[in-house]
Parts: C-alpha cells; sequence; structure tokens
C-alpha cells in the first residue's frame, strides 16, 4: 500500500506569511493527489485537486505543486481565515487504495 | 444544489454491527461515486470505502473484512455497516461524493461531503 508522510505536522505562522506544506508518497502515484483544508467541527473542503490544479473558488493564494512522489501546498500569504487542518490524499494505483496524510494543523504565531 | 447528510445510531455496544445511510437531496444517486470516510476524535481521515450507483465497490484493505457498502437508487441513499465494532471504530463519520473532473487536467476529488456525524463505540 502507498503510504503518505505529510510534514510537518504543525506549524505556527502569521497573518502574510508564506506557509509550504509537503506530502512524500512512498512510491511514484503520477500526479494523483489532491489537498483539502478543515476547520474544527466542519467537513474537509476541497482545494486543489490533480496535483497542481485549483478548485473552483478556491483563492488564488493558495497552489500545488509536485509529481511523483514529492507534493507541496503552498499558500502564498496567510490569511486568517486559513488557519485550519491540511490533509493530502493520493489515489493512485488500480482498483484506488486513497491514502490521507496526517495532516498539518496551521496555528496563529 | 446537491446535500448530504448522514444517520443512524450515535452509540453501539462492542462487537456489533454500525450502521449508517447517507441521503442525497437536490439530484440523483446515479451518478458519481459515494464514499464514507471516518475520522477519529482528534485524529486524521481515514477512507473507508466508495460505491458507484450501478453496485460496484471499492473497499480500504485495512477494513475491508469488515465494511460493507451498499446503494438503494431508489431512495437516493447509500448505506455503511462495519461490523464486530470495537472503541477504535469511535469516530465521526463522513459521507462524501467521489467525482471525476475532466476539465484542464482532468483527475479526482471528493467534492460534496455530509456534515458528518459521531458514532461513539461503548457498552
Amino acid at each position: 500500500d502507498i503510504q503518505m508522510t505529510q510534514s510537518p505536522s504543525s506549524l505556527s505562522a502569521s497573518v502574510g506569511d508564506r506557509v509550504t506544506i509537503t506530502c512524500r508518497a512512498s512510491q511514484g502515484i503520477r500526479n494523483d493527489l489532491g489537498w483539502y483544508q478543515q476547520k474544527p467541527g466542519k467537513a474537509p473542503k476541497r482545494l486543489i485537486y490533480a496535483a497542481s490544479s485549483l478548485q473552483s473558488g478556491v483563492p488564488s493564494r493558495f497552489s500545488g505543486s509536485g509529481s511523483g512522489t514529492e507534493f507541496t501546498l503552498t499558500i502564498s500569504s496567510l490569511q486568517p481565515e486559513d488557519f485550519a487542518t491540511y490533509y493530502c490524499l493520493q489515489h493512485n494505483s488500480y482498483p484506488p487504495r486513497l491514502t490521507f496524510g496526517g495532516g498539518t494543523k496551521v496555528e496563529i504565531k | 444544489q446537491v446535500q448530504l447528510q448522514e444517520s443512524g445510531p450515535g452509540l453501539v455496544k462492542p462487537s456489533e454491527t454500525l450502521s449508517l445511510t447517507c441521503t442525497v437531496s437536490g439530484g440523483s444517486i446515479s451518478s458519481y461515486y459515494w464514499s464514507w470516510i471516518r475520522q477519529p476524535p482528534g485524529k486524521g481521515l481515514e477512507w473507508i470505502g466508495y460505491i458507484y450507483y450501478s453496485g460496484s465497490t471499492n473497499y480500504n484493505p485495512s477494513l475491508k473484512s469488515r465494511v460493507t457498502i451498499s446503494v438503494d437508487t431508489s431512495k437516493n441513499q447509500f448505506s455503511l455497516k462495519l461490523s464486530s465494532v470495537t472503541a477504535a471504530d469511535t469516530a465521526v463519520y463522513y459521507c462524501a461524493s467521489w467525482y471525476y473532473d475532466s476539465s484542464g487536467h482532468g483527475g479526482w476529488y471528493f467534492d460534496l461531503w455530509g456534515r458528518g456525524t459521531l458514532v461513539t463505540v461503548s457498552s
């Protein structure tokens, strides 16, 4: 099975900071990866699919990159509403075995 | 606007079977794939499995021996059964649609989510 290692598990940042979160896959997954944002008590919300495609309605300060085994989610200028937990999700292989990363909690510095 | 809503008992006894239903409103279940995801309190997300409206399924190998997902197109619902539960199965259970977007590069993602329902396993 493909394992997803997400780092860091938490970070503290200030409004306006540039934030980068990384997910590494235990084997190549092409670009079969998405990113989700979850706020306390809420369901996750889709941000990025196919590693770098921004979901409709998601602010352009969010971006995704990577292919193969290493992927990043970047928030170019952190806003107050971005404090949340972020998860990557891979869906490579056939039939797909969906695996989430462990999550990154972004907290206010 | 399509919405998903989970329903079912909030408390299940150890060794019994957890049963949840997700009702799809505002649209037809006869498209997309439909999935269950869970999240233990204070922990991360775990994919349980998904079903196509035709009935074909795909389960997380770690749960496959205990999981059954079924669909009832006449009621616009799909359901989860998880047998032989233990305290480790205590979690918020979400239903979600697994969607393929053919625009641009194309790709799959969880599109719509229910609000989630907490199921506690305890005697």
